[in-house]
């Protein structure tokens, strides 16, 4: 029972460098989100789809692009990473009809 | 989206009943709240969800008023691994769930 799985779990990155960040769900959840987490702070939605070919911006979606071409997969990809960008990612999946979300472990990412 | 306050910080100690209140003035209509609870170096777990009155579950249990204005989680007898960060979120934007996390209560228990 995998829920949602977010890899790669550590990143170290030079500044300018773009990325993936991939997250994939095997529950057949039509929502899924990206969420970004500051040491000590609350988790910021990035972006979110309600489904496959849809995508929105959430509260910080500079600097950050996603595409949703299956239900189970949605990407998270940096363009040109910036030191701004150090933080923890969490990709989650959940249901239309429900108010919760399941959380990867996320990805833990560092740029110099 | 509704905006929620919750308390930055609360402290306990093991077997005492926990209440943490989250404020949402400008909850919607058609909004639930929904609670998750958050250990370090992990994603949020959801912990229970409501609309109105009272919901208990095996972990908690939230408490609504008439007005919805605002909500109390509330753990039982908690213990050491109940220390975590706890977030109050409100809001279904119909159709779309773009669901937004405050600052969260960081709950520390000791024993």
């Amino acid at each position: 029972n995998a829920g949602v799985t977010q890899t790669p779990k550590f990143q170290v990155l030079k500044t300018g460098q773009s990325m993936t960040l991939q997250c994939a769900q095997d529950m057949n959840h039509e929502y899924m989100s990206w969420y970004r987490q500051d040491p000590g702070m609350g988790l910021r939605l990035i972006h979110y789809s309600v489904g496959a070919g849809i995508t929105d911006q959430g509260e910080v979606p500079n600097g950050y692009n996603v595409s949703r071409s299956t239900t189970e997969d949605f990407p998270l990809r940096l363009l040109s990473a910036a030191p701004s960008q150090t933080s923890v990612y969490f990709c989650a999946s959940g249901t239309q009809e429900s108010g919760t979300q399941h959380f990867g472990d996320g990805t833990r990412l560092s740029i110099l | 989206l509704a905006k929620t306050t919750q308390p930055i910080s609360m402290d306990s100690y093991e077997g005492q009943e926990v209440n943490i209140t989250c404020s949402h003035n400008n909850i919607a209509t058609n909004d639930y709240i929904t609670w998750y609870q958050q250990f370090p170096s992990q994603g949020p777990r959801f912990i229970i969800q409501g609309y109105k009155t009272k919901v208990t579950n095996e972990v908690a249990s939230l408490f609504i008023p008439a007005d919805r204005k605002s909500s109390t989680l509330s753990l039982p007898r908690v213990s050491l691994s109940d220390t975590a960060v706890y977030y109050c979120l409100v809001g279904l934007d119909t159709g779309r769930r773009a669901l937004t996390f405050g600052s969260g209560t960081r709950l520390q228990v000791q024993p």
